[in-house]
């Protein structure tokens, strides 16, 4: 298994300009995650799917749109973007049951200029 | 509202035992997780407690004390390696797979 993958690994955008950050797990998940972390900082959710055709806003989702046509893929859309949206990306999958381990994939660095 | 606060970072010696505090402020409570972080990569799991007590698992235990909303890392016979950042995660409530809140993490040094 692959587990979790992400790409691109490493992104430089100018304002105004959009992108899509993939995402996508082999392990049959439900559940999927997407968050971004800024410099000493933690994790804040974006947004989440519990399923295919499923999407919630997590606690940061303004500049962001996410779609869940499969189980395997959970892409994130960004429209217009913003320097404040610089910052490392990371997707997430979990399994069923509480106490299951989130699986992350390896991050998107992304930069906007 | 969520809070969960731990230091910002610590540094102990190769070798020794570091003690790494979580507190939590959340509406409900589902479980609490903790991460480990090498700098540019993605967060691992470490462990996960859901009642009250330490759970141990090699050279790493963690603590739960809900009504205290509380717990702590411990982490023995500090290598090199373990040199990261170190995120504690509540579960606030609902079923198993409500997203995880994380706090900003505590940045590690172990020196030699």
């Amino acid at each position: 298994n692959a587990g979790v993958t992400q790409t691109p690994k490493f992104r430089i955008l100018k304002i105004g300009q959009s992108m899509t950050l993939q995402c996508t797990q082999d392990m049959n998940h439900n559940y999927m995650y997407w968050y971004r972390q800024d410099p000493g900082m933690g994790l804040k959710l974006i947004y989440y799917s519990v399923g295919a055709g499923i999407t919630d806003k997590g606690e940061v989702p303004n500049g962001y749109n996410v779609s869940r046509s499969t189980t395997e893929d959970f892409p994130l859309r960004l429209e217009l973007a913003a320097p404040s949206q610089t910052s490392v990306y990371f997707c997430a999958s979990i399994s069923s049951g509480t106490g299951a381990e989130q699986y992350f994939g390896p991050g998107t660095r992304l930069t906007v200029t | 509202g969520q809070n969960i606060d731990q230091p910002t970072e610590m540094t102990a010696t190769e070798g020794a035992i570091v003690q790494i505090n979580c507190t939590y402020q959340t509406s409900g409570f589902n479980g609490l997780f903790w991460y480990q972080q090498h700098a540019g990569e993605a967060p691992t799991f470490l462990s996960y407690n859901v009642l009250d007590g330490l759970e141990e698992k090699g050279r790493f235990s963690s603590f739960l004390s809900r009504s205290k909303g509380y717990s702590y890392l411990l982490l023995k016979e500090l290598q090199m390696k373990d040199s990261a950042s170190y995120l504690c995660a509540v579960r606030d409530q609902g079923s198993g797979n409500t997203p995880l809140v994380f706090g900003k993490g505590t940045r590690l040094s172990v020196i030699a």
